[in-house]
């Protein structure tokens, strides 16, 4: 079955580095790719998305670009802050509306 | 506008009562999912609801059973609780059933089963 697997966390960086959360996936066909964020305690927002291979999604200056030859959606900024600290999902959706989720990266920015 | 309600917000149970939880979907979203969360196995897709039919169901025993109202709003039960249903449940809306659609997630039910 379709399945998302996402860098290990968590990961800890200090304010304005560069932050890269690797996402890849499994699927038949193809699907659409998300990153959303849970920030603490608050609900799941989605983040980006790209719906077809080579669309680049972007948000709040996070990027991340599907790349069907390595069935990739890697999460990117330039410069983090310290709000940017939350968990990170990858998630693929294909036809219906089940969301497959990667397990999660926590991501913590010090100042 | 109202986003994704989910109640009760937090709930305490004892192994083998059942439970009940309910989600108002944002107005005029008619597709109504719902995943469960834990440390262990992370998110995890339950069910979806459309139209007052359940269109996907994900891999969890029988005892997990959903539905949907013609009003739009769902409500899950877990019958006979185990420890191990110990976990955030979240629901999240959309304004139809396909993929194309976002999903906006509610703020979950955090469940324990003591």
């Amino acid at each position: 079955g379709d399945s998302v697997t996402q860098m290990e966390g968590p990961v800890t960086l200090s304010e304005e580095a560069f932050l890269t959360i690797n996402c890849t996936y499994t699927a038949t066909g193809y699907p659409s790719l998300f990153w959303y964020v849970q920030y603490p305690g608050e609900g799941l927002q989605l983040l980006l998305k790209a719906t077809k291979a080579d669309d680049k999604g972007s948000n709040k200056g996070f990027e991340a670009t599907y790349r069907k030859e390595t069935t990739s959606f890697h999460l990117e900024k330039g410069s983090v802050q310290v709000s940017d600290s939350a968990v990170y999902f990858c998630v693929l959706i294909q036809g219906a509306q089940k969301l497959v989720f990667g397990q999660g990266t926590r991501l913590t920015i010090n100042p | 506008k109202a986003g994704v309600t989910q109640t009760p917000r937090y709930l305490i149970k004892t192994r083998g009562q059942q439970v009940t939880l309910s989600c108002s979907p944002i107005s005029g979203h008619r597709s109504v999912s719902w995943y469960q969360q834990t440390p262990g196995q992370g998110l995890q897709f339950l069910f979806e609801y459309f139209s007052e039919t359940q269109r996907n169901k994900g891999n969890f025993p029988g005892r997990f059973s959903g539905r949907q109202f013609s009003n739009s709003r769902s409500e899950m039960n877990v019958s006979t609780l185990e420890l191990g249903d110990s976990a955030l449940y979240l629901c999240a809306s959309s304004l139809g059933a396909s993929g194309g659609y976002e999903q906006y997630f509610g703020p979950g039910t955090r469940l324990t089963v003591t």
